[in-house]
């Protein structure tokens, strides 16, 4: 099956440092990635759709300015979190569009972000 | 919008027995997929099954089938010979067709525990 790999898988950072996450599909072009937010035992909450070669679209409420995403080839999404704050800590996933897998995504094993 | 509703947010089931788990969801499209994703401890996101709606057979992996009614847009998820490796979160979610907004929508999930 299709592979997403998301690195890092865990980061602690000081606030007001900036975190970037990673998120490449391994052995398919993922023309659409997805960034999720997840607090614990909590469902997962889009925060933006991004396309390659373009600039992502956000959810409602999701400060674009703070949360940077850039997807600048068919293998790879990035998520910075700029100036990071306690409020930002949070488990995110990634997930990936296989087109013509029958329109499957598929996720990476996401990152938890704890800021001091 | 589209709006997926998983009422039990929890549920237990004796090893090798089945287990039911309910999704319904809201929408005014005639085309779309549902999915149940599972989240082991580990968080990692794992695609169980896929229904497109346009398909009336119930879809079936394994010891995993759904009972697909779209007239009532009820999805519900069948385990059956429980494995201790099936506890888990279960999200139920929806995706439009292409041309759509194409994102998946999850369900608040529901905690399953298998009990030996």
């Amino acid at each position: 099956g299709a592979v997403v790999s998301q690195h890092p898988s865990r980061v602690i950072c000081k606030s007001g440092t900036s975190v970037k996450i990673e998120c490449r599909s391994l052995d398919f072009q993922a023309t659409t990635m997805f960034w999720y937010r997840q607090f614990p035992k909590k469902s997962l909450m889009l925060m933006a759709t991004s396309n390659e070669g373009s600039k992502a679209t956000y959810e409602q409420g999701v400060e674009k300015d703070k949360f940077l995403i850039n997807h600048a080839s068919l293998t790879l999404s990035t998520l910075t979190v700029t100036s990071a704050h306690p409020e930002d800590s949070s488990f995110y996933i990634c997930s990936a569009e296989y087109r013509g897998y029958g329109e499957k995504l598929f996720f990476g094993s996401g990152t938890q972000l704890s800021v001091l | 919008a589209q709006t997926v509703t998983q009422s039990q947010p929890e549920m237990s089931v004796q090893e090798a027995e089945t287990v039911t788990l309910s999704c319904t969801y809201d929408t005014s499209e005639s085309d779309y997929y549902l999915f149940w994703y599972k989240q082991p401890p580990s968080r990692q996101m794992i695609l169980v099954i896929r229904q497109e709606a346009y398909k009336q057979q119930n879809a079936t992996e394994n010891r995993f089938s759904v009972n697909f009614q779209k007239a009532a847009k009820s999805f519900s998820l069948k385990i059956s010979d429980s494995q201790l490796g099936d506890a888990a979160m279960y999200f139920c979610a929806y995706r439009s067709v292409p041309g759509g907004s194409e994102k998946l929508v999850f369900g608040k999930g529901m905690k399953l525990t298998v009990n030996p």
